[in-house]
């Protein structure tokens, strides 16, 4: 299974944006990134996904690399909200495995 | 509230005990996933199930879990005979689409 690397943890100041990258130098052609958080006391919340262009929704832009082996989520605006675990995982798109392999994450602080 | 209910919150049981969760999904969702999280860690895969049939099962389930969904909408995960080993959060999402999941509060276990 093709595996991410994230740093352990990340500061960021409210209201800054914020770059969380995640490298997967080893995903295939029909793997897709997707991004998932966790507040403190709470399941994991779906963030964003994408395959090979960079993607946007209200919560975060997703810019992936043009060889894929590297990505990175950002959040525009932090805020103390934000302060969570992100998960990069890869997904193999079609049939067979649907399940999500969490990594343990990058803690993000956010500092007021 | 993602919409996915799991009862009970917490559950406390004495080892060798038997315990079962339930998992309410969003109710137009026909897939359903299991995981467990232990502290510090990302959540890891259980079981998933389309509609009531179980496709995948991580080799994580040992032969004391057992999870079913009958006709395809609220799911239960029973784990008998308790081990300390067995305390965690478990938890439970639904979806429509291949790796956008909604994830539950989750079931806090400890197993004494």
């Amino acid at each position: 299974d093709a595996k991410t690397t994230q740093p352990n943890s990340m500061e960021s100041n409210e209201e800054e944006p914020v770059h969380l990258p995640c490298n997967h130098s080893t995903i295939s052609g029909t793997d897709y990134i997707h991004w998932y958080r966790q507040l403190p006391s709470q399941g994991p919340e779906y963030v964003i996904h994408g395959l090979t262009s960079n993607v946007n929704n209200r919560m975060a832009s997703l810019a992936i690399a043009e060889d894929r082996k590297s990505s990175t989520l950002i959040l525009h605006r932090a805020t103390l909200r934000d302060a969570a675990v992100y998960y990069c995982i890869l997904l193999l798109s079609g049939a067979g495995s649907y399940q999500l392999t969490f990594g343990k994450g990058t803690k993000l602080s956010v500092i007021p | 509230d993602t919409g996915v209910s799991q009862d009970p919150r917490h559950k406390i049981t004495k080892r060798g005990q038997n315990v079962t969760f339930r998992c309410d999904p969003i109710s137009e969702h026909n897939r359903l996933y299991w995981y467990r999280q232990t502290l510090g860690q990302g959540p890891e895969f259980l079981t998933y199930f389309q509609n009531e049939a179980q496709l995948e099962k991580s080799r994580l389930l040992s032969d004391r879990f057992s999870a079913e969904r009958p006709k395809g909408s609220f799911s239960t995960l029973e784990i008998q005979r308790t081990e300390q080993g067995d305390s965690a959060m478990y938890l439970c999402a639904s979806s429509l689409r291949t790796g956008e999941a909604f994830f539950g509060p989750g079931t806090r276990l400890t197993v004494l």
